[in-house]
């Protein structure tokens, strides 16, 4: 069974860091690039980043970019979100979700399936 | 960045009832349009990938339709469970965006 499962969120107060984790098994994780969606409170979806399945390729939201990062390690299955100079709006539950092809685009292309998220508040 | 609209952002229905809901692409974006399903404290559910083919194990109540800049996801003979908040995706290219999404509710 493919699973997902993200780890890593808290409590933080703004400027802080923290690095997300998400768990993923029952595929093989280096074939397939991988994102990360979040949802802030009441709010709906917005795409954060993704990286492709060799690590070669990344993307990123304007309202991260230049403070997450992420990367992945296709030898433990995992990918990590680190994320920097962290802001109140930021606040949000954060899902890994699994793309469907390698390369990051395709067509056709989905997120499929995605984690149950790691809740991150950034409060003073 | 492409935009997304979707509408209605609130809809009231009965069971066995039909809905669409309808999203709007800012601009082309061929067929690189997916709907997802998301239930409250859930994580969301691929339904439709590619405007119009249903993901395996979708109930075929669920359809898709739309090219280019205009899409409708459509649930005939609406059930308990479908009631839940309906988001649309563009994937044509980065930065990936969403719908505003559609909350569905009983009547």
């Amino acid at each position: 069974e493919v699973e997902l499962f993200e780890s890593g969120g808290g409590l933080i107060q703004p400027g802080g860091s923290l690095t997300l984790s998400c768990a993923a098994s029952g595929f093989m994780f280096r074939t397939y690039a991988m994102s990360w969606v979040r949802q802030a409170p009441g709010k709906g979806l917005e795409w954060v980043s993704t990286i492709s399945g060799a690590a070669d390729r990344t993307f990123y939201a304007d309202s991260v970019k230049g403070r997450f990062v992420l990367y992945r390690d296709n030898s433990k299955n995992t990918v990590s979100l680190q994320m920097n100079s962290l802001r109140v709006d930021d606040t949000a539950i954060y899902h890994c979700a699994r793309v469907r092809c390698s390369s990051a685009s395709c067509s056709p292309n989905w997120f499929d399936p995605w984690g149950p998220g790691t809740r991150v508040t950034v409060s003073s | 960045d492409i935009q997304l609209t979707q509408s209605p952002s609130f809809l009231s229905a009965s069971i066995g009832d039909r809905v669409t809901i309808t999203c709007r692409a800012s601009q082309d974006i061929s067929n690189f349009l997916t709907w997802y399903q998301q239930k409250p404290g859930r994580a969301p559910k691929l339904l439709i990938y590619a405007a119009s083919r249903l993901q395996s194990g979708v109930p075929l109540r669920f359809s898709g339709s739309g090219s280019g800049a205009e899409f409708t996801l459509t649930i005939t003979g609406l059930q308990p469970e479908d009631f839940a908040t309906y988001y649309c995706q563009q994937l044509n290219n980065y930065p990936i965006t969403f719908g505003q999404g559609t909350r569905l509710e009983i009547e």
